[in-house]
């Protein structure tokens, strides 16, 4: 079955500086890569869709990239801010199974001033 | 545009007792889930409907759980009996079309079984 692996550790940056979290899955490759922010007591938060046929998709200082090839998508926000900490998850969508989301375990991300 | 509604947000019950959760997905979406997120872990999901069909429910562990959307708009989901192992937080989302789509989340149902 599908695995999907995050960064396992908790990502600390300073104000300013680009966070760059990974994404990592086994197996076949997903029609679409989705990434999701979550706030602690609340439910995730679409950020981004990436097709598996686009290399990279921008939304304001947000970045994902997708490699087939390495099965590895990147999520990069770029200027951060300590607004921007929060756990990010990556989800796969492969496309034939009804649209389910195939999530990671999140990646938490502190933006310190 | 109203989000997904879910209620209640917080339940403790314990061991052995039954449970329910209600959601009310976006207006006019189709697709209604039950993903199931312990804590430390990432969303899996339990059921997804279409309209008030049933297209997935590989991962429901359907001896105490069931889950029903009578009129293809909202969902309860019922836990029976609950199982320490269930504690977690219950998310409902829903998307208007089946792939290649975002999908909305509620604010999810913590439950604690003790």
């Amino acid at each position: 079955s599908q695995k999907i692996e995050q960064n396992s550790e908790a990502l600390n940056i300073q104000e300013g500086k680009t966070a760059t979290l990974t994404c990592n899955y086994t197996n076949y490759s997903p029609a679409y890569l989705q990434w999701y922010r979550q706030d602690p007591g609340r439910g995730p938060v679409f950020l981004l869709l990436i097709r598996e046929n686009e290399k990279e998709k921008r939304k304001e200082r947000l970045k994902v990239t997708f490699d087939t090839t390495l099965k590895q998508s990147l999520f990069h926000i770029t200027a951060s801010q300590p607004a921007d900490s929060a756990t990010y998850l990556c989800a796969l969508d492969m496309g034939n199974q009804g649209g389910k989301l195939i999530f990671g375990q999140g990646t938490e991300l502190s933006v310190k001033p | 545009e109203a989000g997904v509604a879910q209620s209640p947000r917080y339940k403790i019950i314990e061991k052995r007792q039954s449970v329910a959760f209600w959601c009310n997905p976006i207006s006019g979406h189709a697709t209604l889930y039950w993903y199931q997120q312990i804590l430390g872990q990432g969303p899996k999901l339990l059921i997804q409907f279409q309209n008030n069909g049933v297209v997935d429910d590989s991962q429901l562990p359907k001896d105490r759980f069931s889950a029903e959307r009578l009129k293809g708009v909202d969902s309860t989901l019922k836990i029976q009996p609950a199982k320490l192992e269930d504690s977690a937080v219950y998310l409902c989302a829903s998307t208007m079309l089946l792939s290649n789509t975002e999908a909305f989340f509620g604010q999810g149902t913590r439950l604690t079984v003790v």
